[in-house]
């Protein structure tokens, strides 16, 4: 199964500041099928985006995702309070979908 | 609005048996595939089983492969997921995830709030 690794572990930053977190598969990524999804404290997973790059529903311009193949990026162009959370990849185009371990975006 | 809302979750000792629910609204059950998907306390998401629309096959972790089963009622709008020989390492929430289409893409656009598993002596 494709193994995802996300770094850094925790990230720690203030509002306003730009985030960028990583998500490296062990194997490449078919038709890049890619997605993150954010989770806040008690709340469940919320879709961000998918195939890499497209934002789902409701995601904010401030959020963008790319890469391709092996290496993925979400960045966040100039963090809200409400955008600490931890963040989550996932390949859906192999089986076993898998995740990465996540991300913890937490307020310096 | 899409609604996922999961039940049965318990405290339960080990080599025992439990029932989830999760009751869907808001959009055409018997046209999308289901999964769910389970989160152990403080750590990440794993994948644990899939139903397409058709129900015709159903999908599994390795580690609940032969002890779990998904199922789905179309009728009443409800997923389920049997889960026998339970062990420890099975604690966890477990999500409701709807997926985007009928089969084959387990991108998930919908997630239920969960419900928590126990499994403890």
């Amino acid at each position: 199964e494709i193994v995802l690794t996300q770094s850094p572990g925790t990230l720690s930053l203030s509002p306003g500041e730009r985030a960028t977190l990583s998500c490296r598969a062990s194997q490449s990524v078919k038709n890049n099928y890619l997605a993150w999804y954010q989770q806040k404290p008690d709340q469940a997973p919320r879709l961000l985006f998918y195939g890499a790059s497209s934002r789902a529903t409701g995601t904010p311009v401030r959020f963008s995702g790319s890469g391709s193949g092996t290496d993925f990026t979400l960045t966040i162009s100039r963090l809200e309070p409400e955008d600490f959370a931890v963040y989550y990849c996932q390949q859906y185009g192999d089986t076993p979908t898998t995740f990465g371990q996540g991300t913890r975006l937490e307020i310096k | 609005e899409v609604q996922l809302v999961e039940s049965g979750g318990a405290l339960v000792q080990p080599g025992g048996s439990l029932r989830l629910s999760c009751a869907a609204s808001g959009f055409v059950f018997n046209s999308y595939a289901m999964s769910w998907v389970r989160q152990p306390p403080g750590k990440g998401l794993e994948w644990v089983a899939g139903i397409p629309d058709s129900a015709a096959n159903t999908y599994y972790a390795d580690s609940v492969k032969g002890r779990f089963i998904i199922s789905r009622d179309d009728s009443e709008n409800t997923l389920f997921l049997q889960m026998n020989s339970l062990r420890a390492e099975d604690t966890a929430i477990y999500y409701c995830a709807k997926e985007v289409g009928k089969i084959g893409v387990p991108l998930f656009d919908y997630w239920g709030q969960g419900t928590p598993v126990t499994v403890s002596s």
